[in-house]
């Protein structure tokens, strides 16, 4: 069972470049969304997306940029890296409920370790 | 500004002793709350879930207990064992809005000692 699938799982990169994390579910789940882990920072959300061609900015959006052109794929990309920027990113997806209803379970991806030189 | 807080980043219980993991939260507009476990190297998994019309909620070996009046949120692991050695991050929805838009604490590590 793949799961949510993150790659890559480490990546180095100078202050400037850019990249992209990508992130794949195979749940056919409707809700994706990007966090980011820090030291005594906890998760924070980045962008989230509630279905293909709707995306949506979290608390830390700044720096990032996402699209969802399928079901399945949810990038994350980062236009000009910075040392700030340095972090482990998680990828998430559930089904969607409407407003009011319980909570879908939150599957996670196992994590992408990014350093920025 | 940290809307959900664990204010306790580690946590230190003899094996089969009860461990108490507690949060706060700095204000009313949540609906769900939820404790995902994280072990090294690897993504958050959910563990349990409680509305914000209960006050428990159990599981097995987990319980987690909602005090609504004092913003407080707490899970109960009994008895503790060493495979539950992992950082625990509690976490909150907001009504209305994104279904699964989650707000997470910054996490308490617990350590179960043999």
């Amino acid at each position: 069972n793949a799961g949510v699938t993150q790659t890559p799982k480490f990546q180095v990169l100078k202050t400037g470049q850019s990249m992209t994390l990508q992130c794949a579910q195979d749940m056919n789940h409707e809700y994706m969304s990007w966090y980011r882990q820090d030291p005594g920072m906890g998760l924070r959300l980045i962008h989230y997306s509630v279905g293909a061609g709707i995306t949506d900015q979290g608390e830390v959006p700044n720096g990032y940029n996402v699209s969802r052109s399928t079901t399945e794929d949810f990038p994350l990309r980062l236009l000009s890296a910075a040392p700030s920027q340095t972090s482990v990113y998680f990828c998430a997806s559930s089904y969607s409920v409407a407003s009011g209803e319980e909570m879908g379970e939150l599957f996670f991806g196992e994590g992408s370790r990014l350093t920025v030189l | 500004d940290q809307q959900v807080k664990q204010n306790s980043p580690s946590l230190s219980v003899q094996e089969g002793r009860i461990s108490i993991l507690n949060c706060d939260y700095t204000n009313s507009m949540f609906d769900y709350f939820l404790w995902y476990k994280k072990y090294p190297a690897e993504g958050p998994t959910f563990l349990i879930s409680i509305s914000s019309i209960k006050d428990k909620n159990e599981d097995g070996r987990f319980t987690v207990f909602l005090n609504k009046s004092a913003k407080h949120l707490s899970l109960h692991i009994v008895p503790s064992q060493p495979g539950d050695s992992a950082v625990y991050f509690c976490a909150a929805r907001p009504y209305g809005g994104a279904t699964n838009k989650l707000i997470f604490g910054t996490g308490t590590l617990l350590a179960v000692q043999p």
